[in-house]
């Protein structure tokens, strides 16, 4: 049981380049969410899917677009990467029959965009 | 809207002593709160919620957290700190009213505990 898989873990872009970040989960959980984390702004919610075949919108979702390919597979892609998006990403996943929404979260992926 | 707060940017502690990561929310209906730990280059972990019931609630790892309808808080406690207790700490918040999926993450906070 891996939980929740990301990849790649470091990632060096150029400004304008495109990219695709993965990630799974092994729990049949429900929802997904991809996160960025930059200092001193704690957690930010990209785009995250309440199940399979639907997407929203979170809170910074400007410059992403994501992809539910399936019930274990959410994805976040990078059309023209600038600097800004330099960052951590989290995908997260939790199990939403629960009613609580208690997330976990994958290990990250170091995304620099020079 | 709902929102959560983390009044302080770095909490330091010495072994053995208490210690209280603060956290306070704001949202229109009934609160799901949460507190996830995260290690350096890790992903964050649960350590506790609190739904509904006994105000206290006890997590991982020894960790507790009260919660103050009031106050509109939600603190983080050990009665007796490690060493390895030092993380960054996030409190998170959610309406229980519908709005699955859109827990808002306070700032963070960081532990330190010193030997």
């Amino acid at each position: 049981n891996a939980g929740v898989t990301q990849t790649p873990k470091f990632q060096v872009l150029k400004t304008g380049q495109s990219m695709t970040l993965q990630c799974a989960q092994d729990m049949n959980h429900n929802s997904m969410y991809w996160y960025r984390q930059d200092p001193g702004m704690g957690l930010r919610l990209i785009y995250y899917s309440a199940s399979e075949g639907t997407t929203d919108k979170g809170e910074v979702p400007n410059g992403y677009n994501v992809s539910r390919l399936n019930k274990r597979e959410f994805s976040l892609r990078l059309e023209s990467a600038a600097p800004s998006q330099t960052s951590v990403y989290f995908c997260a996943s939790s199990d939403n029959t629960e009613g609580t929404d208690t997330q976990y979260f994958g290990p990250g992926t170091r995304l620099t965009v020079l | 809207a709902q929102s959560v707060a983390q009044p302080e940017d770095q909490v330091n502690v010495a072994e053995g002593n208490p210690l209280t990561v603060k956290c306070t929310y704001s949202v229109s209906g009934n609160p799901y709160l949460f507190w996830y730990v995260q290690y350096p280059n890790r992903g964050l972990q649960f350590l506790l919620k609190y739904i509904t019931g006994d105000n206290l609630v006890k997590g991982s790892y020894g960790f507790e957290a009260e919660f103050n309808k009031s106050q509109t808080s939600f603190h983080l406690k050990k009665p007796s700190a490690l060493v390895s207790d030092s993380a960054l700490y996030f409190c998170a918040v959610r309406d229980g009213k519908g709005n699955a999926g859109k827990s808002t993450f306070g700032d963070g906070t960081t532990l330190t505990v010193k030997p």
